[in-house]
């Protein structure tokens, strides 16, 4: 069964801390996205890579940063914490192709910077 | 830029009754469309995309969607709804610029009662 699996379910950090949200896909996927999820707002695209070590920005990339050293894994920075930030956080992946456009979505990390 | 607008936050339907969640798209060209489910305390689960061919396409779960070019619509439905499809579903648009990027809909909040 395929999986994307996100480190953390639930995390609370304190405003000004880095913070590491990781993600793993096990299906050999090219593509990688972090969305944010928001009561009201739907899905907001941060960042996305299609290759190792490649990445780019999203709709709301600012106070964010990524990295995908290796094909599998796709971490989402956030530089320094703030409280707007605190959100549903999605990790997706996908083959390329417009015949393989399905996303598979890990189950989130709900943040909360207090 | 290509866009999704959902004008429902919540749908109520009893069950054994139909359903439809609309959704209504803005794009250049032809527009590649996907509806996406999320349970509680899961991540997103595609039900279905519209890419070319029939106005009628069938997914997951007995869902269907209806894209219609002239209404620019892409209305999702079921014949008969089941306690168990309350959830939040969302409408998405591929990016023209390629790649599997996506750009999702507000979501609506589908409750079915008994």
């Amino acid at each position: 069964d395929v999986k994307v699996t996100q480190s953390s379910r639930y995390l609370v950090k304190r405003t000004g801390e880095k913070v590491f949200l990781e993600c793993v896909q096990d299906m050999d996927h090219e593509n990688m996205f972090w969305y944010r999820q928001d009561p009201g707002l739907g899905l907001r695209l941060i960042y996305f890579s299609y290759d190792v070590k490649m990445k780019e920005k999203g709709d709301i990339p600012e106070g964010y940063s990524v990295s995908r050293e290796k094909k599998e894994r796709f971490s989402l920075i956030l530089e320094s914490a703030s409280t707007n930030q605190t959100s549903m956080y999605l990790c997706a992946s996908s083959f390329t192709g417009v015949l393989n456009e399905k996303l598979f979505f890990g189950s989130g990390t709900q943040l909360s910077v207090l | 830029a290509q866009s999704v607008a959902q004008p429902e936050d919540q749908v109520n339907v009893a069950e054994g009754n139909p359903l439809t969640v609309k959704c209504t798209y803005s794009v250049s060209g032809n527009p590649y469309l996907f509806w996406y489910v999320q349970y509680p305390n899961r991540g997103l689960q595609f039900l279905l995309k519209y890419i070319t061919g029939d106005n009628l396409v069938k997914g997951s779960y007995g869902f269907e969607a209806e894209f219609n070019k002239s209404q620019t619509s892409f209305h999702l439905k079921k014949p008969s709804a089941l306690v168990s499809d309350s959830a939040l579903y969302f409408c998405a648009v591929r990016d023209k610029g390629g790649g599997n990027k996506l750009t999702f809909g507000t979501g609506t909040q589908l409750k079915v009662e008994l």
